[in-house]
């Protein structure tokens, strides 16, 4: 079955630390893949994504992410995290062959960010 | 800029109570969603709508069903609502070739009593 993992059900950071919150994904084929954001009592915003190309993608607020294909990981990170940062984080893939419909979410990782 | 809104932030219902949840969308998109959030589960898929009148189960369809009469409004149904029903419900729409571009709407936090 095609899948996206987030190990880590929190990650603790100190402001000014760099951040790494992770992301495995199995499914057949080539994926796209897809970081998400959630601050308190709002939807989820795009941050990122990987279709193609170079496995360093850039994204939204300073964030980045690293495609691994051997690793089948696709770690987000960013240098120094801010208490703003503090949110819910979602990584999704499209899987190969995937029809009109879905995109496959991980379960999220509470990133908090202390000052 | 595109708006996904979604007719009310906190709703409280009863068991047993017909429950309508709306999603309107400004960007004349193909493609909407329905998921549900749960803390410790992500968001899953109810349905979704590749264009009006068009409808397909997600992963979890049961207790749920969905309307599409206009392009621009996504109707989630809860015909007889439970208390395992309680969630935070999000809907979300993008064109159907672009992958990278689904928006969502804030949610709406469903109590069912």
């Amino acid at each position: 079955a095609q899948s996206v993992a987030q190990p880590e059900d929190q990650v603790n950071v100190a402001e000014g630390n760099p951040l790494t919150v992770k992301c495995t994904y199995s499914v057949s084929g080539n994926p796209y893949l897809f970081w998400y954001v959630q601050y308190p009592n709002r939807g989820l915003q795009f941050l990122l994504k990987y279709i193609t190309g170079d496995n360093l993608v850039k994204g939204s607020y300073g964030f980045e992410a690293e495609f691994n294909k051997s690793q089948t990981s696709f770690h987000l990170k960013k240098p120094s995290a801010l208490v703003s940062d503090s949110a819910l984080y979602f990584c999704a893939v499209r899987p190969y062959g995937g029809s009109q419909g879905n995109l496959i979410f991980g379960k999220g990782t509470k990133l908090s960010v202390k000052p | 800029d595109v708006k996904v809104t979604q007719s009310s932030r906190y709703l409280v219902k009863r068991t047993g109570e017909k429950v309508f949840l709306e999603c309107v969308q400004d960007m004349d998109h193909e493609n909407m969603f329905w998921y549900r959030q749960d803390p410790g589960l992500g968001l899953r898929l109810i349905y979704f709508s590749y264009d009006v009148k068009m409808k397909e189960k997600g992963d979890i369809p049961e207790g749920y069903s969905v309307s599409r009469e206009k392009k621009e409004r996504f109707s989630l149904i809860l015909e007889s609502a439970s208390t395992n029903q309680t969630s935070m419900y999000l809907c979300a729409s993008r064109p159907p070739d672009r992958w990278d571009t689904q928006y969502f709407g804030p949610g709406t936090r469903l109590t069912v009593l």
